[in-house]
């Protein structure tokens, strides 16, 4: 079975603040592929990155980073100097290589809150 | 085109009635599929389809029917639903791993 754990429920920091979103996946994959989706109050749940297994390079895009450690199974997620758009729900999901293939696993969701 | 088009945005319906939901996508996704999103709650998967086969049912009940007609199209035929069906729907269109998915508004359903 494939798990996702997001421990924080919500998050409030005050802007210009960096913030991290904690993300832990179980799989017995041995490939998979994990995302994150940022959800505003609209409701549409936007794509924000794709990671690999077999890719653990960090990645960085724009105010948003993101650490993959797979001897962890931990898929990280930090904004830095946050802004009040970046207040949503932000998803970690998982996505089996063969077996999970057509399964997107959600965790349960990270409220942001970034207040001015 | 890189959407999923889905309507209504939001639907009231009775008990009693019978409506659809409709999604839409022009990107040449073979797998499409529907989630269903309480609030506060993450979206868990009903159905998917697979080149216009469905493939995974997630015990849903039967109340809830989803049809599609064409490669591009992904309809959820509703009947004799409870309130506590009451949620935000979600299509959603993929190619095959290990792209994302990509997600529509969704429709927010109210059952009276």
């Amino acid at each position: 079975a494939q798990k996702v754990t997001q421990a924080q429920t919500e998050i409030s920091v005050v802007e210009k603040e960096d913030v991290t979103l904690d993300c832990v996946y179980e799989t017995r994959d041995t490939t998979y592929y994990l995302f994150w989706y940022k959800q505003p109050p609209s409701g549409e749940l936007v794509f924000l990155i794709r990671r690999n297994s077999f890719d653990e390079q960090n990645e960085i895009s724009g105010r948003y980073s993101w650490n993959f450690q797979k001897s962890t199974s931990s898929f990280n997620f930090t904004i830095t100097a946050s802004q009040v758009v970046d207040s949503a729900v932000y998803f970690c999901a998982l996505r089996g290589g063969i077996q999970g293939a057509q399964k997107l696993v959600f965790g349960q969701g990270t409220r942001l809150t970034i207040n001015p | 085109d890189t959407e999923v088009t889905q309507t209504p945005k939001h639907l009231v319906m009775g008990m009693t009635n019978k409506k659809s939901l409709k999604c839409e996508q022009h990107m040449g996704h073979r797998a499409m599929y529907w989630y269903k999103q309480k609030a506060k709650k993450p979206p868990e998967l009903m159905f998917v389809y697979s080149y216009e086969k469905l493939s995974i049912n997630e015990s849903v009940p039967s109340r809830f029917s989803p049809e599609c007609p064409n490669s591009s199209l992904l309809n959820l035929h509703l009947h004799a639903l409870q309130p506590e069906d009451s949620a935000l729907y979600l299509c959603a269109s993929s190619p095959p791993a290990p792209q994302g998915y990509t997600f529509g508004s969704g429709t927010r359903l109210t059952v009276v």
